[in-house]
């Protein structure tokens, strides 16, 4: 019944090392997104995918890319990640812009 | 610019008492209102949501909201609290208008603790 899955739920990476966390969703849904979480704060927008069609947030870091090969799937790309990564990412989707978003468990990100 | 303000970073209410979360939203066009939970290390999961019609809206888990729109205001209820309902609530915000690229604007979040 999961609708939008998250893996892995935990990652350890060290400091500039390349790291990949992945999202699926089982809803068929236009739009998928990606958060970043701090401790005891709002989810935090880096950008989103209409279709195929990809939108950064003008404040995303370009440590930040991601990919969505088909409707199924995207994945966020940390390039080299530094201790200030260090946050729980969140992957949504939504039927369309502005509609209810649904998100997945998370994947928590520890950097050394 | 949309925007969203909860008043109260920390609530705490007795077991059994009313539960009472406020937000306060600016937004240019007709909202769409949201009130997610987030329960330690999980996502975010949607409580309830207004989008058009009925101005009192009803969730999971015995929550409520009702949209006042000349208060500008979309506070969350739930009658008596339970142990299981300690978590962080956040209201979002959308100005859905069809141009492909609305955003929810979540928020800071508040922290509800129930006191045995």
């Amino acid at each position: 019944d999961a609708m939008v899955i998250q893996n892995p739920r935990y990652q350890v990476t060290q400091f500039g090392k390349p790291v990949t966390l992945s999202c699926s969703q089982t809803l068929n849904h236009n739009v998928m997104y990606w958060y970043q979480q701090k401790s005891s704060q709002a989810p935090k927008l880096l950008f989103h995918y209409y279709d195929k069609d990809f939108n950064n947030e003008a404040d995303t870091p370009d440590n930040f890319q991601s990919r969505r090969p088909n409707t199924s799937f995207c994945f966020l790309d940390i390039r080299s990640p530094g201790l200030g990564d260090a946050a729980m990412y969140l992957c949504a989707t939504s039927r369309e812009t502005g509609d209810t978003q649904y998100f997945g468990p998370g994947t928590r990100l520890t950097v050394l | 610019a949309q925007s969203v303000t909860q008043l109260g970073s920390h609530v705490s209410v007795s077991e059994g008492a009313l539960v009472l979360l406020r937000c306060n939203y600016s937004s240019s066009v007709p909202p769409y209102l949201f009130w997610y939970v987030q329960y330690p290390n999980q996502g975010l999961q949607l409580l309830l949501k207004y989008t058009t019609g009925a101005t009192l809206v009803k969730g999971i888990n015995g929550f409520e909201a009702e949209f006042k729109k000349s208060e500008t205001s979309f506070h969350l209820t739930k009658p008596s609290a339970h142990m299981s309902d300690a978590a962080e609530y956040f209201c979002a915000v959308s100005d859905r208008r069809g141009f492909g690229n609305e955003k929810l604007t979540f928020g800071t979040g508040t922290r509800l603790t129930i006191i045995p």
